[in-house]
């Protein structure tokens, strides 16, 4: 299986300020026929379902502000908060859909 | 308004079993694979399984620590998915979510359900 490693586990951001969450595969979860990164990242807070985000490392998901911002290629990835606002309190997970399915530890934004 | 309404969660004993359901609507049910995601008291997501759709056999995959353990099986008819779990440990204690998308990433999520595994 592959591994998803996230880091760091939890950061503490100021309001206005820039989030970085990393995210890592243990294998490259680019499909070379097609040129896409089969990563996506999800915000989940307490009592909800996780939302979806990003997908294809790097497309927003429809209504997500474009404070949210994915990057990376094969086995590197960032999910990048430009200004964070005190709505964006939650845990984060990257996840890969390359081969069977695994999410990553989770990182969890605080204020 | 896609819905996926999880039902079935509760408190089992260990070695027990339990089924769980997946009312969906909102979408073509019977086009799309069908997950369950499951996470446990201060941990992370763990994906628990997939069934296909019937284009592709209802082919089903299942994470490593539920593997021989649980089924995954749907109804077309009823636009339901199900999850059908035995020989239940106290690790597999959790909020279970039915979820779905386009692709292996999940664009839509029930509530949950919690299943507690404890005697």
């Amino acid at each position: 299986d592959i591994v998803m490693t996230q880091s760091p586990d939890s950061l503490a951001v100021s309001l206005g300020e820039r989030a970085t969450i990393n995210c890592k595969s243990s294998q490259s979860v680019l499909y070379s026929s097609n040129n896409k990164n089969y990563l996506a990242w999800y915000q989940h807070k307490p009592g909800q379902p996780p939302k979806l985000l990003i997908y294809w490392a790097s497309t927003r998901e429809s209504g997500v502000p474009d404070r949210f911002s994915g990057s990376g290629s094969g086995t590197d990835f960032t999910l990048t908060i430009s200004s964070l606002q005190a709505e964006d309190v939650a845990v984060y997970y990257c996840q890969q859909y390359y081969t069977y399915l695994t999410f990553g530890g989770g990182t969890k934004v605080e204020i | 308004e896609v819905q996926l309404v999880e039902s079935g969660g509760g408190l089992v004993q260990p070695g027990g079993s339990l089924k769980l359901s997946c009312a969906a609507s909102g979408f073509t049910f019977s086009g799309s694979a069908m997950h369950w995601v499951r996470q446990a008291s201060g941990k992370g997501l763990e994906w628990v399984g997939r069934i296909r759709n019937k284009a592709n056999d209802y082919a089903t995959t299942y994470g490593a620590s539920v593997k021989g353990r649980f089924a995954i099986s749907r109804d077309d008819s009823k636009n339901t998915a199900y999850l059908q779990m035995n020989s239940l440990k106290t690790e597999d204690t959790a909020v279970y979510y039915c979820t779905c998308g386009d692709y292996d990433f999940f664009d839509y999520w029930g509530q949950g359900t919690l299943v507690t595994v404890s005697s």
